[in-house]
């Protein structure tokens, strides 16, 4: 069946330019989340989505960074006035509940001139 | 005390080697305990559970020490396959982070 799919794969952009990250979760997964990973560094959480609870917002790491859950399903994650220190892989995953085995996206790649 | 604490190696062991990970946790209200494998460049993905009996698949044993508080993978007759990163992951329900905290991971290299 499908996995966990991200779009765009790969994205470059200029310091200050908003960016859109989307994640499409496996269907039936009511639990989301993204993280990120700089280069040879383990995964930074920073959302988190379940159901149609208040997401837990506590790993983002500046107001810049917003992210959204329309219908239960498809995820948007926006890093507003990008700076070069955004540059990294980020991953979003899913799962049937929390704590549930978390099945991860192929990621997106940004990198930020 | 990080939550979830890993030697980061890297592990550079040949072919054929026996190679062992452990992991540290620091909430003692842990559930459950997971391995992922994460390739060069790729997504994490589910390695393995931990069971509180211990549990092998194939060449892979994982152990749960409940009263230290760590975990450890083990890896026998080493493939140059299974180079990659292990994460150690623990789940402490109604915890942060969407309930699952990850390592930082180990790194292994396997050597022909």
């Amino acid at each position: 069946g499908a996995g966990v799919s991200q779009s765009p794969s790969n994205k470059v952009t200029e310091k200050g330019k908003d960016v859109e990250l989307r994640c499409d979760p496996i269907s039936g997964h009511t639990a989301l989340y993204w993280y990120r990973q700089s280069l040879g560094q383990g995964l930074e959480f920073l959302i988190y989505f379940q159901g149609n609870s208040a997401p837990d917002k506590s790993g983002l790491p500046s107001d810049r960074f917003s992210a959204e859950r329309t219908g239960g399903s498809v995820s948007t994650l926006t890093i507003q006035r990008t700076q070069q220190e955004d540059s990294a892989v980020y991953l979003c995953a899913s799962s049937r509940g929390p704590g549930g085995t978390r099945y991860f996206g192929p990621g997106t790649r940004l990198l930020v001139l | 005390r990080k939550e979830v604490e890993q030697d980061p190696g890297p592990f550079n062991v040949p072919e054929g080697a026996t190679v062992a990970f452990n992991c540290t946790y620091s909430n003692s209200a842990s559930q459950s305990f997971f391995w992922y494998r994460q390739d060069c460049r790729k997504e994490p993905k589910l390695l393995m559970s931990v069971y509180s009996s211990g549990n092998e698949d194939g060449r892979f044993t994982a152990q749960l020490n409940r009263a230290s508080q760590y975990i450890s993978l083990l890896i026998r007759d080493s493939k140059l396959s299974d180079s990659a990163t292990y994460l150690c992951v623990v789940n402490v329900y109604g915890g942060s982070q969407g309930n699952l905290i990850f390592g930082k991971g180990t790194k292994l290299s396997v050597k022909p």
